[in-house]
């Protein structure tokens, strides 16, 4: 099992620049979840698909942030405009449903965003 | 809205010695997940907790669960350098997306 897979891991871009993150889930898991992570604001949760169904994603701090997931197997997170304030390491989390809850979330290497 | 929170949120131990980390929610929920983060790295699932009363151990680390209390304890026993991370709680919202804790940043020295 290969676990959960982002590409870049790290960005670098200038401040008005488009940034798209992606994200590879765990085969069978039909749950995939964004999150940023920051000193001031710790773990955030952004935004989650349920079977490639975006649930909830009122974590998204803007309209500059959109998320999509067009398959089972793929997810991407896209910033357009960049600002500085977005730095942050941005993980991907996928589960599969154990009885009645979320099982426990395999969390990706994470992509770490500089925008300078 | 559901809160966690936990405490410590910085703890520094001697190795050997024994402690106890704190996760306490706002809400009832009856699964509870405790997770470490190394520095630079991504998070690793240690524990899952799934009723009231749960107990789960994995070699010096000791996790539980009260949900009456809403309250789940971490307990470090005989601490040594290799548990130096943070940890954090996470708490369920609605059987869907977790909430996490704000993390505890532990630091084993000799």
């Amino acid at each position: 099992d290969a676990g959960v897979i982002q590409s870049p891991r790290h960005e670098v871009t200038e401040m008005g620049q488009e940034v798209t993150l992606r994200c590879k889930p765990i085969s069978g898991h039909n749950s995939l979840f964004w999150y940023r992570q920051t000193m001031m604001r710790g773990l955030e949760l952004l935004i989650y698909f349920n079977n490639n169904v975006p649930i909830d994603d009122s974590g998204m701090p803007e309209d500059r942030f959109s998320a999509k997931m067009p398959n089972a197997s793929f997810s991407t997170l896209k910033i357009q405009p960049s600002e500085p304030r977005d730095s942050a390491v941005y993980f991907c989390a996928s589960s599969k449903p154990l009885a009645g809850g979320p099982s426990h979330q395999a969390f990706g290497p994470g992509t770490r965003l500089t925008v300078t | 809205e559901l809160k966690v929170e936990q405490n410590p949120l910085f703890l520094s131990m001697q190795e050997g010695k024994n402690y106890t980390i704190y996760c306490n929610y706002s809400t009832t929920s009856d699964r509870l997940y405790w997770y470490r983060q190394d520095p630079g790295k991504s998070l690793e699932s240690l524990f899952v907790l799934l009723s009231n009363g749960a107990v789960k151990q994995e070699g010096r680390l000791m996790a539980s669960l009260d949900t009456k209390a809403r309250l789940s304890t971490l307990h470090i026993t005989a601490a040594v350098h290799d548990l130096s991370a943070t940890y954090f709680c996470a708490v369920d919202q609605a059987g869907t997306a977790l909430i996490f804790g704000k993390g505890t940043t532990l630091s084993v020295s000799s």
